[in-house]
């Protein structure tokens, strides 16, 4: 069975400071890893995934993942945070068409 | 394009009356829509996988006689929260699958308040 893991139920960063959100996941074979963000009261936006190819994949809003083979990582990044980036942010890994979440971190960008 | 949208955004029924919720992909035909629940401050727990024509597919755990699930066309899925009780108080989440089978677009979800 699929697992994914976000070892942090918060990230607290300041305004212009690069941000990372941890992912870690578990599937056999090779997975198709996604993130995507809520805000409030809202569903799920899409930004980004990681079906083959380059480890780098960039996504919307200026934020990317690197996916890790070795180490089952997929980490999502961008350089320089922004207030309206906080958000609830969910890692996942699709395997079988059956999309398994991580538990979700909260990104806090403060000014 | 890969639209979802879902019906009614908010909704507080009484305990004891049925809900309907409606998923629709509005710009493209879903081979396979999802249901999911998610608790507050909680990460999205898969209820059930519906294919057009075809009954439900449950996950273990979830009452397929209190969540009813139709998927009358390509295009629309609605659930069916039957003898609503305060704890199926939630926020409801639908995805539907376009030619991708992987990749799933979500719609904004539905926040049921049962009192």
């Amino acid at each position: 069975a699929q697992s994914v893991a976000q070892p942090e139920d918060q990230v607290n960063v300041a305004e212009g400071n690069p941000l990372t959100v941890k992912c870690t996941y578990s599937v056999s074979g090779n997975p198709y890893l996604f993130w995507y963000v809520q805000y409030p009261n809202r569903g799920l936006q899409f930004l980004l995934k990681y079906i083959t190819g380059d480890n780098l994949v960039k996504g919307s809003y200026g934020f990317e993942a690197e996916f890790n083979k070795s180490q089952t990582s997929f980490h999502l990044k961008k350089p320089s945070a922004l207030v309206s980036d906080s958000a609830l942010y969910f890692c996942a890994v699709n395997y079988g068409n059956m999309l398994t979440f991580g538990g979700g971190t909260r990104l806090m960008v403060k000014p | 394009g890969a639209v979802v949208s879902q019906h009614p955004s908010w909704v507080i029924c009484k305990s004891g009356t049925s809900v309907k919720i409606e998923c629709r992909s509005l710009d493209f035909q879903a081979t396979t829509m999802f249901w999911y629940r998610q608790f507050p401050k909680q990460s999205l727990m898969l209820m059930a996988t519906s294919n057009e024509g075809s009954k439900a597919t449950y996950e273990q755990g979830v009452e397929k006689d209190k969540f009813l699930i139709n998927h009358a066309s390509l295009t629309l899925s609605t659930l069916t929260v039957t003898s609503a009780h305060p704890e199926d108080s939630s926020f409801y989440i639908c995805s539907a699958t376009q030619r991708e089978p992987y990749e799933q677009y979500f719609g904004p979800g539905t926040r049921l308040t049962v009192t």
